[in-house]
């Protein structure tokens, strides 16, 4: 079955870059996300790749995707205290657009 | 400005006792979905639906219950059969315009506290 695997737990300082990881399971997967959930708050969306692409940029983000390994990463440059908050990586499933499969989410904790 | 509405933000209830979150949007959204949030759990689908008058079960729907009457609206009943209903619960919605992307917008959430 589907399933999206990330690492809990990230701490970097500020000024750094942070990495993180998300491997997933379907390979017929079409989209993959990432989204930013801040405390209390719900998910919002911060990048999406389609999968015929290896690597998307916009601004302090850089995406890379590995088809053949399954892999996908989220590059943040310059990262600031702001951008502390939980990051899930999400792929589109096998049954098309009707739902999303999450990871577990990684925490990212920016210090001074 | 349109998003989405969920309410209320906080709710305490007494273990028996069934409650009801409130989804509601404006973006002329035609599917909607809700998600639970446990600490180190990630997102668990619980229901979707992608017209009017049509749900679906997502993967952790029992204990749980909905409806679809109105486009803008999707509330989620929290039945005394769910076993361990404290929680973070999320709304989204999705447009058929960003079908291709499958872009989800969500709510706020709602955090249900048993007693």
């Amino acid at each position: 079955g589907e399933d999206v695997e990330q690492s809990l737990f990230l701490s970097v300082r500020e000024g750094d870059s942070s990495v993180i990881n998300c491997t997933y399971t379907d390979s017929s997967s079409t989209y993959l996300y990432w989204y930013k959930q801040e405390p209390g708050a719900g998910l919002q969306l911060l990048t999406y790749i389609f999968s015929n692409m290896d690597m998307k940029q916009d601004q302090r983000l850089t995406v890379l995707l590995n088809k053949k390994d399954k892999h996908l990463s989220l590059r943040i440059a310059d990262t600031q205290t702001g951008d502390s908050a939980i990051y899930f990586c999400a792929e589109s499933t096998r049954s098309g657009y009707s739902t999303l499969t999450f990871g577990k989410g990684t925490m990212l904790l920016v210090s001074p | 400005d349109g998003g989405i509405t969920q309410s209320p933000k906080y709710l305490f209830r007494k273990e028996g006792q069934n409650v009801t979150l409130s989804c509601e949007q404006n973006l002329n959204h035609d599917a909607m979905y809700w998600y639970r949030q446990d600490p180190g759990q990630g997102l668990r689908l619980i229901y979707y639906s992608q017209i009017v008058n049509d749900f679906q079960k997502g993967d952790i729907a029992e204990g749980y219950s909905v409806s679809r009457e109105k486009k803008e609206s999707f509330p989620l009943t929290v039945t005394s059969a769910q076993k361990n209903p404290t929680a973070f619960y999320l709304c989204a919605s999705r447009s058929g315009t960003s079908i291709n992307t499958g872009e989800l917008f969500f709510g706020e959430g709602s955090r249900l506290t048993v007693l």
